[in-house]
């Protein structure tokens, strides 16, 4: 079956270091995987879109790259701040481009 | 601009009571999707609106499931009769283009006693 799979331990980092969160696929190539983050009691905010023709894409601290050889995303904060503690999720398009499946999240906490 | 607005965002019912969600989508968003997030697992699709007509539907549970998208504004997430394991938190989201960058509600946290 197409899998979309996050590391579900949480990641503990110090603030000011870079935070790496992986997203894996099987069994499929996704056109593009987008990436969001949730906080608690809040709906998911898209964060980035990347394209199986990009290699890398940048927002401000945020970088996604997308390796279609490794079946791998991977998802970087630079300069992390205890404000970017939250739950991110990868998300891939499903069967036919019309609906978004989202992978379980990984919960990241940034200590002061 | 509005985002995405769900009401009501707490529903506490009792087994075998009709409950009634509503979803307001950013205005011109013909994209209208709803998911449910039940506890400890992950965020789960249930169907896909393209204005009013139901794109994809493949997630809905059950037939105790009936979501409506009048006029391809607003739409409606009906449970009927709700069960137990029906708890959890109902999200409505919003697209401009199919797929790509949802814009997400606050959720309605549903609890079925």
């Amino acid at each position: 079956s197409q899998k979309i799979e996050q590391n579900s331990e949480a990641l503990n980092i110090q603030e000011g270091k870079t935070a790496t969160l992986t997203c894996n696929y099987t069994n499929y190539s996704p056109a593009y995987l987008q990436w969001y983050r949730q906080d608690p009691g809040r709906g998911p905010v898209f964060l980035l879109l990347i394209r199986e023709n990009e290699k890398e894409k940048r927002k401000e601290r945020l970088k996604v790259t997308f390796d279609t050889t490794l079946k791998q995303s991977l998802f970087h904060i630079t300069a992390s701040q205890p404000a970017d503690s939250a739950t991110y999720l990868c998300a891939r398009e499903g069967d036919g481009g019309f609906k978004t499946i989202f992978g379980a999240g990984t919960r990241l906490f940034v200590k002061a | 601009e509005a985002g995405v607005t769900q009401f009501p965002s707490h529903s506490v019912i009792e087994k075998g009571q009709t409950v009634t969600l509503r979803c307001d989508p950013i205005s011109g968003h013909d994209n209208l999707y709803w998911y449910r997030r039940v506890m400890g697992k992950e965020i789960k699709f249930l169907l896909h609106f393209v204005k009013e007509s139901k794109q994809d539907e493949s997630g809905m549970p059950n037939n105790r499931f009936l979501a409506e998208r009048t006029g391809g504004t607003y739409s409606t997430l009906k449970v009927q009769p709700a069960e137990l394991e029906d708890s959890g938190v109902y999200f409505c989201a919003s697209s401009q283009v199919t797929g790509e960058k949802l814009f997400f509600g606050s959720g309605t946290q549903l609890s079925v006693l």
